[in-house]
């Protein structure tokens, strides 16, 4: 069955720092890839997707996301984090012609000062 | 453009209750969907609907029901109450029947049974 699989339940970085977050998943076909943040107390909101092409991608608020199809991984990046990117970070992956979502754990990340 | 507004953002109700919560989608949006929020289980998907009709369900017991009206407008209701019903609710709109994954998301519900 296709899954999402973010082993990191919390990250801690501090403002400034370099940021990775990690994201595997399982899936026979080339799959559609997202990442979602959802700051507190507010919905999600998507910040990049995959669909084909060029396996580096960029979003928005200055993250990015590297697609490797051999490690099956859509890995977030973010050279240097703010207070602001506080948040719980949700990879995704679509499956099947109905295009529904499977949703990682997520991941908490806290920022410190 | 208005983003989707969810109604209403916080309720109390006690175990036995039934509750309504409503969804309205980005003007155009015709697809729905619905997800439970919990600390314990994350983000679990609960239906969609696109044009009226439930197109995807998720593993929940009947008591969780929802429709769409023929304005995109979507309510879901949930029929006596259970502790493990407290949870964010939230609304996800999208253009089409799932749109590829690109959703966009209501702020929530938070439901507290007590």
């Amino acid at each position: 069955a296709q899954s999402v699989t973010q082993p990191d339940i919390h990250i801690t970085v501090s403002e400034g720092a370099s940021l990775e977050l990690r994201c595997n998943y399982s899936y026979g076909a080339t799959p559609y890839l997202f990442w979602y943040v959802q700051s507190p107390g507010q919905g999600l909101q998507l910040l990049l997707k995959y669909f084909s092409g060029d396996t580096l991608v960029q979003g928005i608020k200055g993250f990015e996301a590297e697609f490797k199809r051999s490690q099956s991984s859509f890995n977030l990046r973010k050279p240097s984090v703010h207070w602001s990117d506080a948040a719980e970070y949700f990879c995704a992956v679509v499956r099947g012609s109905n295009y529904q979502l499977i949703w990682g754990a997520g991941t908490k990340l806290i920022i410190k000062p | 453009k208005a983003g989707v507004t969810q109604t209403p953002r916080y309720l109390i109700k006690t175990r036995g209750q039934q509750v309504t919560l409503s969804c309205s989608p980005i003007s155009g949006h015709r697809s729905v969907s619905w997800y439970q929020q919990t600390p314990g289980q994350g983000l679990q998907f609960l239906f969609e609907y696109f044009s009226e009709t439930q197109r995807n369900k998720g593993n929940f017991p009947g008591r969780f029901s929802g429709r769409q009206f023929s304005n995109s407008r979507s309510e879901m209701n949930v029929s006596t109450l259970e502790l493990g019903d407290s949870a964010l609710y939230l609304c996800a709109s999208s253009l089409g029947q799932g749109s590829t994954g690109e959703l966009f998301f209501g702020e929530g519900s938070r439901l507290t049974v007590l």
